[in-house]
Formats: C-alpha cells, structure tokens, sequence
C-alpha cells in the first residue's frame, strides 16, 4: 500500500509569490494534518483537516491556507511569500476519528520549501 | 498549553554503546507521549508511545522508553546502537480529552550520531 504522498518534494519560490503544496493520504484515511519543520526544530503544527473540514489550526497566519477534497488528498497554500517560510512542510494521515489521538500519524516525505 | 523540552540536541555514541536521549514535558492536562525518529530526507516515523498502562513502553528497532509522571519525563534508552540508528529523533506529546484537535507538540529534536 502507499504511504503518505507529497508533491513536489522540492521547489524554489521568490518572496511575494504563492505556493501550492499537495498530499494524498494512505487510502482509508479520513484525517490529514500539516505541519513546518525549520532547519534545525521539530515540526509545528500548522492545520488538521477531517471530512473535508478543518478541525484544528496552529499559530500561523492568515498567509497560509488549506483545504481538503472529496478523496481526502489535500492542498496547503502559503501566499505572500517570506524569507522565513523556508522549511520542510510535512503531511500526515491518520486514521480514526477527529478528535482521536492515539493513533499513529503517518508522514510523508516532505515538500522542501526555499524562498529566495 | 503543552511544550516539550529536549535536553540534549546532539548526542555522539559508539556502535553498540547503550544511549539514552531525555525529553521533558509540561502540560496542564493529561497527554499522550510519543517518539518519532527522522533519518536523512526523510518523513518522521513512529518508534513508540506511551498511551496509558505499564510506563515501559517498547517500540521498534529495540528502542524502549519510560513514562515518569512525576518528574514529567520520557526518556528513551536502547541497550546497544548500531550504525543506523544515526537519525534525529523527536518527542512529541498530545493533549487528552475531547476538545483537542489531534494534534501533535513536538520538542526540537535530538540528533543521535552513531560512531563506528
């Protein structure tokens, strides 16, 4: 079975302009959360979405923004660019309902995200 | 709120040395605890958890970690490392109850290098 896919796994953006980021979750999950990993820190949470709705938003600005579809694969979207949205944006699925926080979360990969 | 302390970001072992990484926590309420390693370009994987029951949980690849409700720790150890066990490794908790987002709170990493 597939993991957690993310895509594209690296791009390069200038400040101001716009970036899409995509993940499709294993099949069966309903649950899928974004999280920032800066160089050198452990991941920050950023959104969790559940049926299509979001459930959950960390300490981030209105900049970023996300969605999820009817297959449960979902879109971040970071706007306005800036030096300091350069990371590694992570993607995981779970299974289980929403508020369920036992179960294990499934990373994908990671899009490398530099702005220059 | 819940944060995370990891209080060494780099730990140098020999192969087949025992290493023990220290994290510690501070929350208002109960959580869940949870470690995940990170090898190079790669997305984080779960080691193991600590849910409720027996505090000596167990995980994959011969880690082992113990829960400590009263010093607000969970230390993981393993007996004996190996080359590839050279990764970096995060402790995360989650808050209990309901009204949480499923979300988890990770510390900022500790990077264990495995010395041949």
């Amino acid at each position: 079975d597939a993991g957690v896919t993310q895509s594209p796994t690296h791009l390069i953006k200038t400040r101001g302009q716009h970036v899409t980021l995509r993940c499709s979750p294993i099949s069966g999950h309903k649950s899928v959360s974004w999280y920032q990993q800066v160089l050198g820190q452990g991941p920050q949470f950023i959104f969790q979405y559940y049926e299509k709705e979001e459930r959950g938003r960390g300490n981030f600005p209105d900049r970023f923004s996300a969605r999820q579809f009817p297959n449960y694969s979902s879109e971040l979207n970071v706007n306005a660019l800036l030096l300091g949205d350069s990371a590694l944006y992570l993607c995981a699925s779970r299974s289980g309902t929403v508020s369920s926080n036992t179960g294990e979360l499934f990373f994908g990969e990671g899009s490398r995200l530099t702005v220059l | 709120a819940q944060s995370v302390t990891q209080l060494d970001s780099q730990v140098p072992v020999f192969e087949e040395a025992p290493v023990e990484l220290r994290c510690n926590y501070s929350s208002s309420v109960s959580v869940y605890l949870f470690w995940y390693v990170q090898y190079p370009n790669q997305g984080l994987q779960l080691l193991l958890k600590y849910l409720s029951g027996s505090t000596l949980v167990k995980g994959i690849n011969g880690f082992e970690a113990e829960f400590n409700k009263s010093q607000t720790s969970f230390h993981l150890r393993k007996p004996s490392v190996h080359i590839s066990d050279t990764a970096e490794y995060f402790c995360a908790v989650s808050p209990r109850g309901s009204s949480n987002t499923g979300k988890l709170i990770f510390g900022q990493g500790t990077t264990l290098q495995v010395k041949p």
